[in-house]
């Protein structure tokens, strides 16, 4: 089986634009999850789609928003970027039928933002 | 709600020598538990998972976990540590809630 695939891997934007990361999980997996890691905050939980549904969501602000079409594939949209959104987001992807699910992550897209 | 403590920023051994990362949690619910680890640059990759059946988890690449209710623990230790060993590691505890909490994390650093 392909593995999760991110894209694009690099990205360099300005402060005040806007970015929309994708993902495509694992063949079959219907639950995407979405995460920012940064060196001071560590792995943060942004939100996860089930079946193109918002099933949970962290405390970030509206500015981060997602969505999941009906292939199962995620995209996270952040608008008027801040330079302290500079970090890794990683998309993870699972069964998601129940808590014990394992997750899968993708290699992340690294956002560096100027 | 839930919560992870990894006990150790780093942790530095020798090549051949035991790991041991240490993981404390806490949930309102039976949990489930994982480690996973990450490279330099590269995704997490999951390492082992406790769902309530034994206590002693065998994952990958020689890697293994106890769980401990007692003592709320779920420490991570491999007998020998290899040099490609040198990684981070993180703890994730799911309790009543599909959010996963995960650990700040332990860089495993591994001498020659």
């Amino acid at each position: 089986k392909a593995g999760v695939t991110q894209t694009p891997r690099y990205l360099i934007k300005t402060r005040g634009q806007q970015v929309t990361l994708s993902c495509s999980p694992i063949s079959g997996h219907r639950s995407v999850s979405w995460y920012q890691q940064t060196p001071g905050q560590g792995l943060q939980f942004l939100f996860e789609y089930f079946s193109e549904t918002q099933r949970n969501k962290g405390n970030f602000p509206g500015r981060f928003s997602g969505r999941q079409f009906s292939n199962s594939r995620s995209e996270m949209n952040v608008s008027t970027l801040e330079l302290g959104d500079s970090a890794l987001y990683l998309c993870a992807s699972s069964s998601g039928t129940d808590r014990s699910y394992e997750q899968y992550f993708g290699p992340g897209t690294r956002l560096t933002v100027t | 709600a839930q919560s992870v403590t990894q006990l150790d920023s780093h942790v530095s051994v020798s090549e051949g020598t035991p790991v041991l990362l240490r993981c404390n949690y806490s949930s309102s619910y039976s949990p489930s538990l994982f480690w996973y680890v990450q490279h330099p640059n590269k995704g997490l990759q999951l390492l082992l998972k406790y769902t309530s059946a034994a206590t002693l988890v065998k994952g990958i690449n020689g890697f293994e976990a106890e769980f401990k209710k007692s003592e709320t623990s779920f420490h991570l230790t491999k007998p020998s540590a290899h040099m490609s060993d040198a990684a981070e590691y993180f703890c994730v505890v799911t309790g009543g809630s599909y959010i996963p909490t995960f650990g700040r994390g332990t860089s495993l650093i591994v001498h020659p």
